[in-house]
């Protein structure tokens, strides 16, 4: 089954980009209508959507992140990745990357995430 | 501000049954999904269409929807059913992803 993993550094200075990779095993990347995302999730808060890619190139950003943040995917290594630039302490979270799938029927749509990678804690700090 | 709304906490006695809710304008078409999430986990996929659990999920779990609210319904909550119920949907242009507020579930 598929399985994702986030890596990258744990900390990050203010004013700097955060990077993160997200390696999927267990399947392509390519395969089915499936788009890539990143999720974060600051202590003790909810869920924030960051953004998604589609293996074709198309994203989509959180208008509230979209003059910060780019998504790319490298279909070749079977990752995506994720650049937050200009990062403060309000950006420090667990970054979840996960997979998604949207459907649509006559009257309805609908769609899901799964599966999630583990999750990685990236603290923004001097 | 979230474009879902939950409520920040429920309650539930252990064996009874707990309805979760998510309003939102976008789930009048919009079917939404449900995670599950522990302390110190990432969240997991319980619910999602108009009532499917993916394998693994108990079936004491299920999903409803009626008008802008989505429901998810747990018939004789566990222990373990203690945790974190995010729903899940669009946004009102329908081409972005939100994310409810969360709901701490509590078994009593």
């Amino acid at each position: 089954q598929v399985q994702l993993q986030e890596s990258g550094p744990g900390l990050v200075k203010p004013s700097q980009t955060l990077s993160l990779t997200c390696t999927v095993s267990g399947g392509s990347i390519s395969s089915g209508s499936y788009y890539w995302s990143w999720i974060r999730q600051p202590a003790g808060k909810g869920l924030e959507w960051i953004g998604r890619i589609y293996t074709s190139g198309s994203t989509n950003y959180n208008p509230s992140l979209k003059s910060r943040v780019t998504i790319s995917v490298d279909t070749s290594k079977n990752q995506f990745s994720l650049k937050l630039s200009s990062v403060t302490a309000a950006d420090t979270a667990v970054y979840y990357c996960a997979r998604g799938l949207e459907l649509s029927g006559t009257l309805n749509s609908w769609g899901w995430f799964d599966p999630w990678g583990q999750g990685t804690l990236v603290t923004v700090s001097s | 501000s979230s474009e879902l709304t939950q409520d920040p906490a429920v309650s539930v006695a252990l064996g009874q049954t707990v309805r979760i809710t998510c309003q939102g304008d976008s789930l009048r078409s919009y079917y939404a999904s449900w995670y599950q999430q522990k302390p110190g986990q990432a969240p997991v996929l319980v619910i999602y269409g108009k009532n499917n659990r993916p394998s693994g999920i108990p079936d004491r779990f299920s999903g409803s929807s009626s008008g802008n609210t989505a429901s998810l319904t747990i018939t004789g909550a566990q222990a373990e059913d203690e945790a974190d119920y995010y729903c899940n949907s669009r946004d009102s242009s329908g081409n972005l992803v939100v994310f409810g507020g969360g709901t701490k579930l509590t078994v009593l």
